[in-house]
């Protein structure tokens, strides 16, 4: 079965400080993906940032990286210089491509920047 | 740019009625999915396709039907509305093949009664 598990139900970071978001997955297909979203509060799903699990490096994409530990089935987040509009919900997704393509999500970590 | 579009936005129910929520996409997108979203609960599958003609369940697949007639149409139906069903749903659609991060719909909120 596959799973996807976010063991921080809320977190708080002073602006400009980095954060790490936490993401547990569990597969034993070696062809996946991995995604982050963001959701505001006005409630859209915002794409973030993805990895494969056959990408030899971390993925990055501006102010977001993902380390990608796969020994470990880690996917953690990490947000560089946040700023107040980083406060949002965040959820981690796994797609399993041998599964025809399902999609699931993790319970999400609501983070919040302080001025 | 409309992207995914989900219709109704809102829709407040009785119990036992029944609704469909309508969900078009105009991306040429081969999958298509329905979440249900829940406070400390994520993003939960309900069912999905993979094509025109093709359904999957999900994780909570139970109270829900849908159907997949034309490719950029996916459709979520309540046959029997329930208390439990209140939340927000949102469509989602991705590519095939390549990563495939999904594309979402504005979510639609609906109350039952």
């Amino acid at each position: 079965a596959q799973k996807i598990t976010q063991t921080q139900p809320g977190m708080f970071v002073q602006e400009k400080e980095a954060v790490t978001l936490d993401c547990t997955y569990d597969t034993s297909d070696p062809s996946y993906g991995l995604f982050w979203y963001k959701q505001p509060s006005s409630g859209e799903m915002i794409f973030l940032i993805y990895q494969g699990s056959y990408d030899q490096q971390n993925a990055t994409e501006g102010r977001y990286s993902l380390n990608f530990q796969k020994a470990r089935k880690s996917a953690n987040l990490v947000i560089s210089a946040s700023q107040l509009g980083d406060s949002a919900m965040y959820f981690c997704a796994m797609r399993v491509y041998s599964s025809a393509s399902k999609i699931i999500f993790g319970s999400g970590t609501r983070l919040s920047i302080r001025p | 740019n409309a992207g995914v579009t989900q219709t109704p936005k809102f829709r407040v129910l009785k119990t036992g009625q029944s609704m469909t929520l309508l969900c078009a996409q105009d991306m040429n997108h081969e999958y298509m999915y329905w979440y249900r979203q829940d406070p400390g609960m994520g993003l939960r599958l309900i069912h999905y396709s993979v094509g025109e003609g093709t359904t999957a369940k999900g994780e909570v697949p139970d109270g829900y039907n849908v159907s997949r007639l034309k490719k950029q149409n996916f459709l979520l139906g309540l046959e029997s509305a329930a208390p439990s069903q209140t939340s927000v749903y949102f469509c989602a659609s991705s590519s095939a093949p390549g990563p495939g991060e999904l594309f979402f719909g504005e979510g639609s909120r609906l109350t039952v009664l």
